[in-house]
């Protein structure tokens, strides 16, 4: 059954170092979306594309995250410099039609 | 910094019980609502959805309700399992196909 991979799924990293998560959606599902979920909280939109374009940033913290898919297939979202703040679970997920499957999720320690 | 710790509503039911948990959804635009399942260090996994023109749809051992006059969603779940024991989201989506996450419930099944 095809599901969507991400990498790695524990990340331990010092605040002030740069940190970097991957995502490969499933085969053909155009629509994908990074979240971050804070532990006892519901995930929260970062990022939201459509094949290689952004349709929905307004909630990504500009000044030190980034997120990229430039082929229109897997993608990266970075962080730099990481936060203490920024210790959560990084979710993503893609959607055809009318499902949205979400990956393993990363969880990033930042000490 | 952030705060840790469950913030979530809990849901305790015996084993074989029903359970039912509610969901309130802020967006009239939204057109469609899922339930996700989200167990422990895992991602969501999608349980069952609605379009806005029904107010029913059922599943195998899950029902799903919409009131679209006071915005609440419900989620069913018929002679509850241990296997059930994970926090519920309801989800809603629009057009745009971007896709909100509202709070979640923790539900703990008692055998």
């Amino acid at each position: 059954e095809a599901e969507v991979a991400q990498s790695p799924r524990y990340k331990i990293t010092e605040k002030s170092q740069a940190v970097a998560f991957w995502c490969d959606p499933i085969s053909g599902h155009a629509t994908l979306y990074w979240y971050r979920q804070i532990l006892g909280q519901g995930p929260e939109l970062l990022v939201q594309f459509q094949d290689e374009s952004v349709v929905d940033d307004s909630q990504l913290p500009k000044d030190r995250f980034s997120a990229e898919r430039l082929k229109g297939v897997d993608s990266t979202l970075k962080i730099q410099p990481a936060e203490l703040g920024d210790s959560a679970m990084y979710l993503c997920a893609s959607r055809h039609n009318t499902e949205a499957f979400f990956g393993q999720g990363t969880r990033l320690t930042v000490v | 910094g952030e705060s840790v710790g469950l913030h979530l509503p809990t849901l305790s039911v015996q084993e074989g019980d029903n359970s039912i948990i509610n969901c309130a959804y802020s967006n009239s635009a939204s057109d469609y609502f899922i339930w996700y399942k989200q167990e422990s260090g895992k991602g969501p996994q999608f349980i069952i959805d609605i379009r806005s023109n029904m107010d029913k749809r059922q599943g195998q051992r899950v029902t799903v309700l919409l009131n679209k006059t006071v915005k609440h969603l419900s989620l069913q779940i018929a002679a509850t399992q241990p296997g059930d024991s994970a926090v519920y989201f309801c989800a809603e989506t629009g057009s745009n196909y971007k896709l909100t996450f509202g709070k979640g419930t923790l539900l703990t099944v008692n055998p």
